[in-house]
């Protein structure tokens, strides 16, 4: 069956630096590969998109990357800030079939 | 901030009772979808649509039903809400025009069955 496993239940990093989430999955080869932040009791928030021909895409202080021989995708955040901490989910499908997404990350960036 | 409602945000009710939690968004998406997520868990599709008329079951076994009359609406009811059923609901919604399913999701419903 499908599986993405997101590297860590939570990440701690110090204000400033660099936060790199994992994302892998097995049994799935899908066109489209998003990430999206949750904080606590509300809805996910759509943050990035990356298509399948796509090796890299940024936005603002965030990168991500998408390597589908390795069955991985890198979300990075650059000179992180406390406002970043969050739950972070990454979130995969092809073709009209519906969103699978994982469990998260729960990320904290301390002051 | 997305055009997507949902009431009750928060509701407690007794076991046995039926409920209709309500999902209405305003920018014509023919998807919409409804989740269920525990605490520290991950989202779990229970119910989707993607057209008036259109409803599937998700992944996620559901005792829940769903109907889709309006292209802006999509009830979720539960006939006799049990504690199993203590969750916090995401409706969510996206374009049938676009190959990409990029979701906006709602502020959901914590519900609580005692």
């Amino acid at each position: 069956s499908q599986k993405i496993e997101q590297n860590s239940e939570a990440l701690n990093i110090q204000e400033g630096k660099t936060a790199t989430l994992t994302c892998n999955y097995t049994n799935y080869s899908p066109a489209y590969l998003q990430w999206y932040r949750q904080d606590p009791g509300r809805g996910p928030v759509f943050l990035l998109l990356i298509r399948e021909n796509e090796k890299e895409k940024r936005k603002e202080r965030l990168k991500v990357t998408f390597d589908t021989t390795l069955k991985q995708s890198l979300f990075h955040i650059t000179a992180s800030q406390p406002a970043d901490s969050a739950t972070y989910l990454c979130a995969l499908h092809s073709g009209n079939t519906p969103l699978v997404f994982g469990k998260g990350t729960r990320l904290s960036v301390i002051a | 901030e997305a055009d997507i409602y949902q009431t009750p945000r928060y509701l407690v009710i007794g076991t046995g009772k039926k409920i209709t939690l309500e999902c209405s968004q305003t920018m014509g998406h023919d998807k919409m979808y409804w989740y269920q997520q525990d605490p520290g868990m991950e989202l779990h599709l229970i119910h989707y649509s993607y057209g008036v008329n259109s409803t599937e079951k998700g992944d996620l076994s559901s005792e829940s039903t769903v109907s889709r009359i309006r292209t802006e609406h999509f009830p979720l009811t539960l006939e006799s809400a049990r504690p199993s059923h203590t969750s916090q609901y995401l409706c969510a919604s996206s374009r049938w025009t676009s190959v990409v399913d990029t979701q906006y999701f709602g502020p959901g419903t914590r519900l609580t069955v005692l």
